[in-house]
């Protein structure tokens, strides 16, 4: 079983849908995770942090289940521009700072 | 803030060369910078861990006489890869810890020949 796990999509939604993504991880020593946007190749770039309270970033939403492992992503409104690949991140804890990356979502919003 | 560049951003070479890629934080200074290899539609796979003053952390399956890493100053890690070959062709991507976070370099593309 991998780490980190996700739904490599892709998802094409309309401009304006709510899309939501969830990611599974297997560690369950991980405390920190992140969301990253990978546009084609590029490099990723931070989008958020995820946090067990749940965090909210404009129309990007947050949340960890740690009882479940999984975390989520929510975009709301949709734009042609967060067309990108989703990374899922999770850190490997006991004070390690290594970040295993799952495989990516991709999202395509549509016209 | 926390600005991590990386040269070249990208290298074509002959089969046998070897090539080296730096990695710099432009506005922090890191004690610990990591290297990763991404293949065409997959993730990000970590190689090492580079530590300022010390060895780096090479993970299963890569091999560290092969991939050579240097991590002289709290703003320089460099990667060298020795001998390439046209399986080593991928995206090199470097990124620098801040805090909880890590930064990434724009990555380098690296074309064997």
């Amino acid at each position: 079983r991998k780490e980190v796990e996700q739904d490599p999509g892709p998802f094409n939604v309309p401009e304006g849908a709510t899309v939501a993504f969830n990611c599974t991880y297997s560690n369950s020593a991980s405390q920190s995770f992140f969301w990253y946007r990978q546009d084609c190749r590029k490099e990723p770039k931070l989008l958020m942090s995820v946090y067990s309270s749940g965090n909210e970033d404009g129309r990007f939403t947050a949340q960890l289940n740690r009882a479940s492992q999984y975390i989520s992503l929510l975009i709301r409104d949709s734009k042609l521009s967060d067309s990108a690949t989703y990374l899922c991140v999770g850190n490997l804890g006991s004070g390690t700072y290594k970040y295993i990356f799952g495989t990516g979502t991709r999202l395509k919003v549509l016209a | 803030g926390a600005v991590v560049s990386q040269h070249p951003s990208w290298v074509i070479c002959k089969s046998g060369t070897s090539v080296k890629i730096e990695c710099r934080s432009l506005d922090f200074q890191a004690t610990t910078m990591f290297w990763y290899r991404q293949f065409p539609k997959q993730s990000l796979m970590l190689m090492a861990t580079s530590n300022e003053g010390s060895k780096a952390t090479y993970e299963q399956g890569v091999e560290k006489d092969k991939f050579l890493i240097n991590h002289a100053s709290l703003t320089l890690s460099t990667l060298t890869v020795t001998s390439a070959h046209p399986e080593d062709s991928s995206f090199y991507i470097c990124s620098a810890r801040s805090r909880d976070t890590q930064y990434f370099g724009p990555g380098t593309r690296l074309t064997v020949l």
